[in-house]
């Protein structure tokens, strides 16, 4: 069945620094793939998707891109911000269905 | 976010209680879905709705009885639930037909059984 692996966390850093989060997977076909971010006390929102292979998406600096040939769509970002501290989500999509598979979530702290 | 809304945002019950959750889109889409996150734990799918057909049920207990009278309402009936049970509980929605199928998911109602 379909799986994704993400880095354990918690993940702490200093303003500025650079993140990455580290997300593997295992599907048949060709998935989307997609980053969700919860703030604390919140629901999951969208941060950012990708279609098909090669595919960067990216959205408030954060940048993830499909790779098929590792299986992988690892989260980035040059510089974080205090205000980037959540939990972060990776996941994906069955090409047929509906039915979305999420990894176990990274904790996020940055501090100032 | 707000194209996604549920109601209540804390639910503290006893296991002899009935309640209800309530989950409402905006967005226009056909398909609507409750997902249970417990600490520690993926996030698990529950259930799944079509144009208000129920088309898929991830083998969940029968103390949790889904409800969709319309594409843009979701409701999630609870009666004598466990402690165990005690989760945040997440509504999203999405339109299958509009290519890759991007769920959009509400604030969530979190649910403590005493």
């Amino acid at each position: 069945g379909n799986s994704v692996t993400q880095m354990e966390g918690p993940v702490t850093l200093s303003e500025e620094a650079f993140l990455t989060i580290n997300c593997t997977y295992t599907a048949t076909g060709y998935p989307s793939l997609f980053w969700y971010v919860q703030y604390p006390g919140e629901g999951l929102q969208l941060l950012l998707k990708a279609t098909k292979a090669d595919d960067k998406g990216s959205n408030k600096g954060f940048e993830a891109t499909y790779r098929k040939e590792t299986t992988s769509f690892h989260l980035e970002k040059g510089s974080v911000q205090v205000s980037d501290s959540a939990v972060y989500f990776c996941a994906l999509l069955e090409t047929s269905g509906s039915r979305l598979t999420f990894g176990e979530g990274t904790q996020l702290t940055v501090n100032p | 976010e707000t194209g996604v809304t549920q109601t209540p945002r804390h639910l503290v019950m006893g296991m002899t209680n009935k309640k209800s959750l309530k989950c409402e889109q905006h967005l226009g889409h056909n398909a609507m879905y409750w997902y249970k996150q417990s600490a520690k734990k993926p996030l698990e799918l529950m259930f799944v709705y079509n144009f208000k057909e129920q088309t898929e049920n991830n083998s969940v207990p029968s103390r949790f009885s889904p409800e969709c009278p319309n594409s843009s309402h979701l409701f999630l009936h609870l009666h004598t639930l466990q402690p165990e049970d005690s989760a945040l509980y997440l509504c999203a929605s999405s339109q299958p037909s509009r290519g890759p199928d991007t769920q959009y998911f509400g604030p969530g109602t979190r649910l403590t059984v005493l």
